[in-house]
């Protein structure tokens, strides 16, 4: 079982449709990241918050929005989203945003038509 | 900037057997750490090992251990007895240590491991 929960698991979408991907965490962990991962490719860093506060935007298309409501929840918002971002995103979460290591959860495989 | 390379894109062990995975890396500084995640197929990363660079013995977790040799910005894993539950993509993975409140994770581009019977 995973410490990191992700949903959905699974998500298509139109181009035109709004949706949100969810993560959640219970380890007091203050330092949450997405990642956008393509087939047999190493994950892509896009977003880190740190406190509920984001401290890295990897240059990610504003069709992306990340929210951090709480220190255990984290939100994608999804908006007008390309084929090309068709991926799977994962979220992860560390002790602090330095040294320690991320634990990741399962993922949301994202289909655009 | 740093960079984490593995030169292996797949390899094939058979159970039982040992196996070592190869990764360098390249970075100016001196205080770091390198992981080994492994991606099964369920696609969860998940940690197999880290090591800090600091650290001269190297990491050991079961049946998974690692060899570090920082001069030559080497950090290679090794499996020992290797189950079938190994087969998946395993990528290693570097970040300095810092104080601040942003850091990252460079990955390498994976090694794709199949254990056969």
């Amino acid at each position: 079982d995973t410490e990191v929960t992700q949903t959905p698991k699974h998500l298509v979408m139109g181009m035109t449709n709004k949706k949100s991907l969810k993560c959640e965490q219970h380890m007091g962990h203050r330092a949450m990241y997405w990642y956008k991962q393509k087939a047999k490719k190493p994950p892509e860093l896009m977003f880190v918050y740190s406190y509920e506060k984001l401290s890295i935007n990897e240059s990610v298309p504003s069709r992306f929005s990340p929210e951090c409501p709480n220190s255990s929840l984290l939100n994608l918002h999804l908006h007008a989203l390309q084929p090309e971002d068709s991926a799977l995103y994962l979220c992860a979460s560390s002790r602090s945003s330095g040294n320690q290591p991320q634990h990741f959860g399962d993922g949301t495989r994202l289909s655009i038509l | 900037a740093q960079t984490v390379t593995q030169s292996q894109p797949e390899m094939s062990v058979q159970e039982a057997e040992t196996v070592t995975l190869s990764c360098t890396y390249d970075t100016s500084e001196n205080n770091y750490y390198l992981f080994w995640y492994k991606q099964p197929p369920s696609r969860q990363m998940i940690l197999v090992i880290r090591q800090e660079a600091y650290k001269q013995q190297n990491a050991t977790e079961n049946r998974f251990s690692v060899n570090f040799q920082k001069a030559a910005k080497s950090f290679s894993l090794k499996i020992s007895d290797s189950q079938l539950g190994d087969t998946a993509m395993y990528f290693c993975a570097f970040t300095l240590i810092n104080t601040g409140t942003a850091s990252k994770l460079t990955f390498g581009t994976g090694t794709r491991l199949q254990v056969t019977l």
